[in-house]
C-alpha cells in the first residue's frame, strides 16, 4: 500500500533554531496537510496544501506541496519551546467515490539539553 | 464549542474483557473516523463513517465494532480485548460533501484522545 517517509525521526532545538522536516512518497498525492501534536493532546492541524508547487505560510511555520506532488516540507523558523511536540505529515489521495488519508510516522521535537 | 470530545481519557482491561469508547461532536460534521495511535507506527485508521448510517473499514479494523449512532456520535467497541490492542486510540470528525471519504477542503479534527492499557 501507500506509504509515507516522514525525516528526521526526531531532532533536538536549540531557541531561535530553525527546523525543517519533510515527507517523501513513491505514490502522488492531491493534498498534503501537516498536523501537530502535543503531549496527552490529539493532533492540530497547522496547514494544508492542495496545489503542486504551493507554498503556505502559516506564522513560523512554512509548507510547501512537492512540485513532482511526492513530497513535501515543513519549516519552522526561530523555534520556540512551545514548538516541541510530534510532527506528522499527511497525504491525501482521493478518486473515484472514496479517497486515502496517509500519515507519516511523526518527527519528534525536542528541547536541547 | 467543545470540537470532539471522547469518553474515558484512561481505561484498563483485562484480557477477554469488553468496552466502548465514546465520541461526539459538535461541529455538524458528516463523517467521522477511529484511529489508533502507537509508537513508532504514526496514525492508522481502524473504521470510518463517512456519512450518518454507514460505517467501512479502515486500515486495520479487525478486533473492532464500530456504531454511527446518530450525526454526532461514533462509538468505538472493542468485544473481547487483547494485549495487541494496547494503545492510544483517537476519534476525528470532518465535513465532507457527495460520498468521498476525504474531503480536501474540510480536514480531520481529533479528540484528545483515549489511552487503553489491556493487561
Amino acid at each position: 500500500g501507500q506509504q509515507l517517509n516522514q525525516s528526521p525521526q526526531s531532532m533536538f532545538i536549540q531557541e531561535g533554531e530553525d527546523v525543517s522536516m519533510n515527507c517523501t512518497s513513491s505514490s502522488i498525492f492531491n493534498t498534503w496537510l501537516w498536523y501537530k501534536q502535543d503531549p496527552g493532546e490529539g493532533p492540530v492541524l497547522l496547514i494544508a496544501l492542495y496545489k503542486a508547487g504551493e507554498l503556505t505560510s502559516n506564522g513560523r511555520l512554512t509548507a510547501q506541496f512537492g512540485i513532482t506532488r511526492k513530497d513535501s516540507f515543513l519549516n519552522i523558523s526561530a523555534s520556540i519551546p512551545s514548538d516541541v511536540g510530534i510532527y506528522f505529515c499527511a497525504g491525501l489521495n482521493y478518486g473515484g467515490s472514496q479517497g486515502n488519508l496517509i500519515f507519516g510516522k511523526g518527527t519528534k521535537l525536542s528541547v536541547k539539553p | 464549542n467543545a470540537g470532539v470530545t471522547q469518553t474515558p481519557k484512561f481505561q484498563v482491561l483485562k484480557t477477554g474483557q469488553s468496552m466502548t469508547l465514546q465520541c461526539a461532536q459538535d461541529m455538524n460534521h458528516n463523517s467521522m473516523y477511529w484511529y489508533r495511535q502507537d509508537p513508532g507506527m504514526g496514525l492508522r485508521l481502524i473504521y470510518y463513517s463517512a456519512s450518518e448510517g454507514t460505517t467501512d473499514k479502515g486500515e486495520v479494523p479487525n478486533g473492532y465494532n464500530v456504531s454511527r449512532l446518530n450525526k454526532r456520535e461514533f462509538s468505538l467497541r472493542l468485544e473481547s480485548a487483547a494485549p495487541s490492542q494496547t494503545s492510544v486510540y483517537f476519534c476525528a470528525s470532518s465535513q465532507n460533501r457527495g460520498t468521498a471519504t476525504f474531503s480536501y477542503n474540510s480536514p480531520l479534527h481529533f479528540g484528545n484522545g483515549t489511552r487503553l492499557t489491556v493487561t
